[in-house]
């Protein structure tokens, strides 16, 4: 079965810094790769997706994402933040033979600092 | 067009009593997820259908535990014989059905066990 790691709970950065949000994911077998936020007090929404093809993928509110195969991993970047990025991130995965269930990581919160 | 609406907002309950959370999606979509978001954690995927049929419930933690959607839109996830363990937000999502569609997700309803 796949599962998702997000080894950061929290993430303090401040405004206009840099931020990187780590994501690990395990499965024996091709994936699709999400990244969702959750604003407070909100449902989640969609960031960004890998499904297949460029490695680097672009999403809204100037984050990116890139999939690294041989890692693993899937982490979301973002060059300079802002106090309105503050929320609640997931990586999701979800397996091309069933890509209907959809596994969500545990969630890193992002804290912009002014 | 109305996003994921969920019903009630806030639910609390005894322990003991029987509970129905209702979702109705957007209009047109296909799938239908029900996840359980506890604080702090991400969504635990629940159950999903595609139209009536229920594709996957893997994710029912225990046979109290039911879902249904009996004409394809409307969603009802139903608790029985409540436990304070139950008590958490339950999301619910929608999708047009393709392999790679993202999740739009309601605001959910945040269940209270006493």
């Amino acid at each position: 079965a796949q599962s998702v790691t997000q080894l950061d709970s929290q993430v303090p950065v401040f405004e206009e810094a840099p931020v990187e949000l780590r994501c690990n994911y395990s499965s024996s077998v091709s994936v699709y790769l999400f990244w969702y936020v959750q604003y407070p007090n909100q449902g989640l929404q969609l960031l960004l997706k890998y499904l297949s093809g460029s490695t680097l993928v672009k999403g809204i509110n100037g984050f990116e994402a890139e999939f690294n195969k041989s890692q693993t991993s899937f982490h979301l970047r973002k060059p300079s933040v802002h106090i309105s990025d503050t929320a609640e991130y997931f990586c999701a995965v979800s397996v091309l033979s069933s890509a209907s269930k959809i596994i969500f990581g545990s969630g890193t919160r992002l804290s912009i600092r002014p | 067009g109305a996003g994921v609406s969920q019903s009630p907002r806030y639910k609390v309950t005894k322990r003991g009593q029987d509970v129905a959370l209702r979702c109705d999606p957007i209009s047109g979509h296909v799938s239908l997820y029900w996840y359980r978001q506890a604080l702090g954690q991400g969504p635990e995927f629940l159950t999903y259908f595609n139209y009536e049929a229920q594709q996957d419930k893997s994710g029912l933690p225990n046979d109290r535990f039911s879902a249904e959607r009996p004409e394809g839109s409307i969603s009802t996830l139903t608790i029985q014989r409540t436990e304070q363990r139950d008590s958490a937000m339950y999301r619910c999502a929608s999708s047009p059905g393709t392999a790679n569609s993202p999740l739009h997700f309601g605001n959910g309803t945040r269940l209270t066990v006493t």
